[in-house]
């Protein structure tokens, strides 16, 4: 099956500064790379997503990258704010099943 | 639109009681999903409905647990007995059939004494 690793497991940052986190996963079969943002006593929630047929995409401060040929896919967030602070989640997508990497815990340090 | 919905938020119960766990995805989804997150295991897949039929339970780690979906705006995740080591978030999220995005519940914390 599909296996994900994400890194760093914790990230802290300066408020302005970026961000990164990066994920790697197995099976060139997963087309779909969505990422979640985990708030304390909430659910996750779809942050940017990209397919597998995009190099990158972009949403205001919010940039994912896919390399496929790799098999690794980042999450960038720039002039990071202290509502950034949460826990990511990236996952990669065979079908409906999802494969969710072990999380990201980011501090923006105000 | 409510998102899905999960209740009860909080369960604490004994060792050797039974739990059910319930959802409701969002209206018109097709798919739904019942997720366990721990720490040291992360975000685990469970099972998954599409359309009502269960179509993957290989994540249900033993025969305690089981899960139905009735009709396609309820769901359950039933564990008898539960054990200790059951403690954890359960999530349910939901997407249409054919769609990529899912949309997560806010979770249910169980835990067992």
């Amino acid at each position: 099956g599909e296996n994900v690793e994400q890194h760093p497991s914790t990230l802290s940052v300066q408020e302005g500064d970026s961000a990164v986190i990066k994920c790697t996963y197995s099976d060139s079969a997963s087309n779909y790379f969505p990422w979640y943002k985990q708030e304390l006593g909430k659910g996750p929630q779809l942050i940017i997503d990209i397919r597998s047929n995009v190099g990158e995409k972009k949403d205001q401060r919010i940039a994912v990258t896919l390399n496929k040929t790799a098999k690794h896919f980042s999450l960038h967030i720039t002039e990071t704010q202290p509502e950034d602070s949460a826990v990511y989640f990236c996952a990669a997508s065979i079908g409906n099943q999802f494969y969710f990497g072990t999380g990201t815990s980011l501090t923006v340090i105000p | 639109d409510a998102g899905v919905i999960q209740s009860p938020r909080h369960e604490v119960t004994e060792m050797g009681q039974e739990v059910t766990l319930r959802c409701k995805p969002i209206s018109g989804h097709n798919s739904l999903f019942w997720y366990r997150q721990t720490m040291m295991r992360g975000l685990e897949l469970l099972i998954y409905f599409n359309n009502n039929v269960p179509i993957d339970d290989s994540g249900m780690p033993e025969d305690r647990f089981s899960a139905k979906m009735p009709n396609a705006s309820f769901s359950t995740l039933k564990i008898q007995p539960s054990e200790p080591r059951d403690s954890a978030v359960y999530f349910c999220a939901s997407s249409s059939l054919g769609g990529h995005e899912q949309f997560f519940g806010p979770g249910t914390r169980l835990t067992v004494l």
